[in-house]
């Protein structure tokens, strides 16, 4: 029963390129959330979604980035133009119902994205 | 924005010894309180979700209170081992999201 499934595990991209980072949920679960960790800080939120539908995206910078959860295939969180200060760890993580009050998150290994 | 701390932000202990550290948060509006364990180069993993005032929860050697009422949560690690080596994550959920603190770092000696 395989966990959440980020790819890739590292990302290097120049500055300006895109970065487009995949997160296949743990099996079951239709709740997906993306975290980013930068240097020296902790897990912030990003983006929250479900299959199709973006439920939160308040903590997702305004320009630039962009997430989707399609009906088929992975949620993809994509990062344009990226710039050096986009250079973070970033985390999907899953949960069969909204995460809260009994249930948490089953998290990805992340992807370290560095932008040179 | 929801003001999770943590300390130490990190701890040396040798192996066998037993050890304790803190998460603190407001205390008003509190709905749950989640411990995560995370060991370097993989992905935290859930321990413990806590809900009610006095709650306390035992996995093993790991064992963890929580106060709503003063804002704290306490997490117990009972004779040390270096597997227990890792980052020891708190998070609050709060609206669609979780508040983490930035974790206490856990380095047993053997």
């Amino acid at each position: 029963n395989a966990g959440v499934m980020q790819n890739p595990r590292h990302l290097v991209r120049r500055r300006g390129q895109e970065a487009r980072l995949r997160c296949s949920p743990m099996k079951g679960h239709s709740h997906v959330y993306w975290y980013r960790q930068l240097p020296e800080e902790g897990l912030k939120f990003m983006v929250y979604l479900q299959k199709e539908n973006i439920i939160d995206e308040s903590g997702m910078p305004k320009e630039r980035f962009s997430a989707e959860f399609p009906k088929e295939g992975p949620s993809i969180l994509r990062i344009q133009q990226v710039v050096r200060g986009d250079s973070a760890a970033y985390f999907c993580a899953s949960s069969p119902q909204g995460a809260g009050l009994n249930y948490g998150y089953t998290f990805g290994s992340g992807t370290r994205l560095t932008v040179v | 924005i929801l003001n999770v701390e943590q300390s130490p932000q990190s701890l040396h202990v040798q192996e066998g010894d037993s050890t304790n550290f803190t998460c603190s948060f407001p205390s008003s509006n509190f709905y749950a309180l989640h411990w995560y364990r995370w060991e370097t180069a993989k992905s935290p993993e859930a321990l413990f979700v806590m809900t009610l005032n006095g709650d306390e929860k035992k996995k093993g050697r790991i064992s963890a209170t929580l106060n709503t009422k003063e804002g704290y949560s306490y997490l117990y690690i009972k004779g040390s081992q270096p597997e227990d080596s890792a980052t020891y994550l708190c998070a609050l959920p709060t609206g669609n999201q979780f508040y983490f603190g930035t974790g206490t770092s856990l380095t047993v000696i053997p």
